[in-house]
């Protein structure tokens, strides 16, 4: 089936730790996006990428890096930089980068820091 | 300054009553798209409807209806009789066409739906 596969589900980060989530999709899409949900708020944009090999900061990229090398791959990392990582992380895709098209999302990784 | 806000925080209903969600927004754009998604329990975000700043028409599906009205900057979602499976939380979202896809999203309404 086609859709979005983030993982792990659930991860667990010390202080000081970078971590990685993974973000794979089948959907032959153009457009990957990483949002930042916290309790009671809506989604924040992390960063996006509309074409392999290139990558834009959203509204809230401090103390996150991604990378795009594959059409089918945007994995995010948290860093240390990061300084309140706790939250649910959701990535999605979309055909193209345009705005009229909707976006598909993953099941999401909840990060917590221990 | 692009803003979507979601005033009702959390709704609860008795099944079979219906129930209808706010969305007013904010752009100073006129071509643009308006959303709505889904958040079940498991935390995936499902499409609901999509609507561009051009058509005013009301949409129907099935149980769900979408009201969607410029001079009001408002874009209401109503569940007809609600089942206990409408229980999530549902965001609506404002993409411009120079944003190049990002969604601007409310903080959500929290809706359950007793048996």
């Amino acid at each position: 089936d086609g859709g979005i596969t983030q993982s792990p589900k659930y991860l667990f980060r010390k202080e000081g730790q970078n971590v990685t989530l993974s973000c794979e999709q089948n959907l032959n899409h153009d457009a990957m996006y990483w949002y930042r949900q916290d309790p009671g708020q809506g989604l924040r944009l992390i960063y996006y990428s509309q074409i392999v090999n290139d990558f834009q900061k959203g509204d809230i990229a401090e103390g996150y890096s991604v990378s795009r090398e594959k059409k089918e791959s945007f994995p995010l990392t948290v860093t240390s930089a990061q300084k309140n990582p706790t939250a649910f992380y959701l990535c999605a895709s979309s055909r193209t980068g345009g705005p009229r098209l909707e976006a598909f999302f993953g099941q999401g990784t909840r990060l917590t820091v221990v | 300054a692009q803003k979507v806000t979601q005033a009702q925080t959390e709704i609860s209903v008795v099944e079979k009553e219906d129930v209808t969600l706010d969305c007013v927004y904010e752009t100073r754009d006129t071509t643009y798209y308006l959303f709505w998604y889904k958040q079940p329990p498991s935390g995936e975000l499902v499409f609901l409807i999509r609507r561009n700043s051009f058509d005013e028409q009301n949409e129907i599906s099935g149980r769900y209806s979408w009201n969607f009205q410029k001079s009001t900057s408002s874009f209401n979602f109503t569940i007809t009789a609600s089942q206990v499976v409408d229980s999530a939380v549902y965001f609506c979202a404002l993409s411009e066409v120079r944003s190049q896809g990002n969604l601007i999203f409310g903080k959500g309404t929290k809706l359950s739906v007793k048996p």
